[in-house]
């Protein structure tokens, strides 16, 4: 059984630009979440996709967006980057139904300058 | 709405010691879950207990222990007998539900343990 797996590990980009990043998630997971989490904090919930759908939202303007596909892995898309956006992306994967909790990959470093 | 406090944002012991880490949580949901995950220095959140609303029944896994009281909103983890490989940064997390919905987590303890 494979966890989840996120590429790139490590990217720096420059403001303004834009960002995708990629996550695997664990055999048998319908559901992949994305979290941001800053320096020093706890993460924080961006979206959650399930069956291909943004199926909730944290606060976080439009310019994040995300995809899922058929075989529930999924992309989170970052337009206009800012500053601030330098942090950890982690993305978690679970089963809608619940019952195996969530599972964490080891996260994309964002850094902009 | 729904919201962790981990009120230690550092601790530093020595290897051996019992060290306890603070959580409170707020929500006006009756049916909850509350989770403590481990990040090493890799960055990957390691799942370390969940426990659910209504099984206030504290636990027992090796060094680790986990005291939940829904009377004052806490939901402690205690380390006993610390080990070097026992530092990181922990975090307490609540959610609505046992998967498929956000998570809420406190910011973090970050735990030293020093030889």
């Amino acid at each position: 059984e494979t966890g989840v797996t996120q590429s790139p590990t490590h990217l720096i980009k420059t403001r303004g630009q834009q960002v995708t990043l990629r996550c695997s998630s664990q055999s048998g997971h319908n559901t992949v979440s994305w979290y941001q989490q800053a320096l020093g904090q706890g993460p924080q919930f961006i979206f959650q996709y399930y069956r291909e759908e943004e199926n909730g939202r944290g606060n976080f303007p439009p310019r994040f967006s995300g995809l899922q596909f058929p075989n529930y892995s999924s992309e989170l898309n970052v337009n206009a980057l800012e500053l601030d956006d330098s942090a950890l992306y982690l993305c978690a994967s679970s089963l809608a139904a619940g019952g195996g909790g969530y599972t964490f990959g080891s996260g994309t470093r964002l850094t902009v300058v | 709405a729904q919201k962790v406090t981990q009120a230690q944002t550092e601790i530093s012991v020595v290897e051996k010691e019992d060290v306890t880490l603070d959580c409170v949580y707020e929500t006006r949901d009756t049916t909850y879950y509350l989770f403590w995950y481990k990040q090493p220095p890799s960055g990957e959140l390691v799942f370390l207990i969940r426990r659910n609303s209504f099984d206030e029944q504290n636990e027992i896994s090796g060094r680790y222990s986990w005291n939940f009281q829904k009377s004052t909103s806490s939901f402690n983890f205690t380390i006993t007998a610390s080990q070097v490989v026992d530092s990181a940064v922990y975090f307490c997390a609540l959610s609505e539900a046992l998967a498929g919905t956000a998570l809420i987590f406190g910011k973090g303890t970050t735990l030293s343990v020093s030889s």
